[in-house]
């Protein structure tokens, strides 16, 4: 299985600041269609989770351009450029490179 | 508009067996992979397995290969996970999702309790 690896897992930000969450699989994510099968979600508290970013770099339907992915292969980060209170929850990447899809273990981001 | 909406909350005893669902509207279910997902409370996400339900292929976790059932009933638009026999260890949150290029629609998910 493909092992995804995130950190911070605890990301105090004090609104308006940017934030940065970086997530690394064991193996590469970059399919021979040049794109890298790598998501990101936000776990908002007690809703299930919402799609952030889409292949690595794709902001989903409705996701405010604060939100912004990057990285290819095995190393990817996902920026808030100024956090809003709203930003609260755990945010999850997630491969789709092989089944079993696998995810990381989710950086709680909070409110200073 | 995509909807995924799930079952309501289960509590079982251990032994005991449980069918879960999730019904998809505002698109036929056929035409797009199905997985589910478990959270333990207060742990991350787990993908569990899904299925195409246009032709019922179906893939496992290995972690839960054999501890589970996903199928689908394309005619109602109906995906379902099932236990033959419940462990207090499967006490969660189960969601399932709709996989287009990314998992964009999540069911509300559905609290399992087994105890």
């Amino acid at each position: 299985d493909i092992v995804m690896t995130q950190s911070p897992l605890s990301l105090p930000v004090t609104p308006g600041e940017p934030a940065s969450i970086s997530c690394r699989s064991t193996q590469s994510l970059l399919r021979s269609d040049g794109d890298n099968y790598l998501d990101w979600y936000l776990q908002k508290p007690g809703q299930s989770p919402h799609l952030l970013i889409y292949l690595g770099s794709n902001r989903a339907s409705g996701v405010p351009d604060r939100f912004s992915g990057s990285g290819s292969g095995t190393d990817f980060t996902l920026k808030i450029s100024r956090v809003e209170a709203e930003d609260v929850g755990v945010y999850f990447c997630m491969q789709s490179q092989q089944t079993p899809y696998t995810f990381g273990q989710g950086t709680k981001l909070e409110i200073k | 508009e995509v909807q995924l909406v799930q079952s309501g909350a289960e509590v079982k005893k251990p032994g005991e067996s449980l069918k879960i669902s999730c019904k998809v509207s505002g698109h036929g279910l056929s035409d797009y992979w199905i997985a589910w997902v478990r959270q333990m409370p207060g742990k991350g996400l787990e993908w569990m397995g899904s299925i195409y339900p246009r032709n019922s292929d179906t893939t496992y976790s290995p972690s839960f290969q054999g501890q589970v059932t996903i199928s689908a009933d394309k005619s109602i638009d109906t995906a379902y996970l099932q236990w033959s026999s419940l462990k207090a260890s499967d006490t969660a949150i189960y969601y399932c999702a709709r996989q287009t290029t990314s998992y964009a629609h999540w069911g509300q998910g559905t609290q399992v309790t087994v105890s």
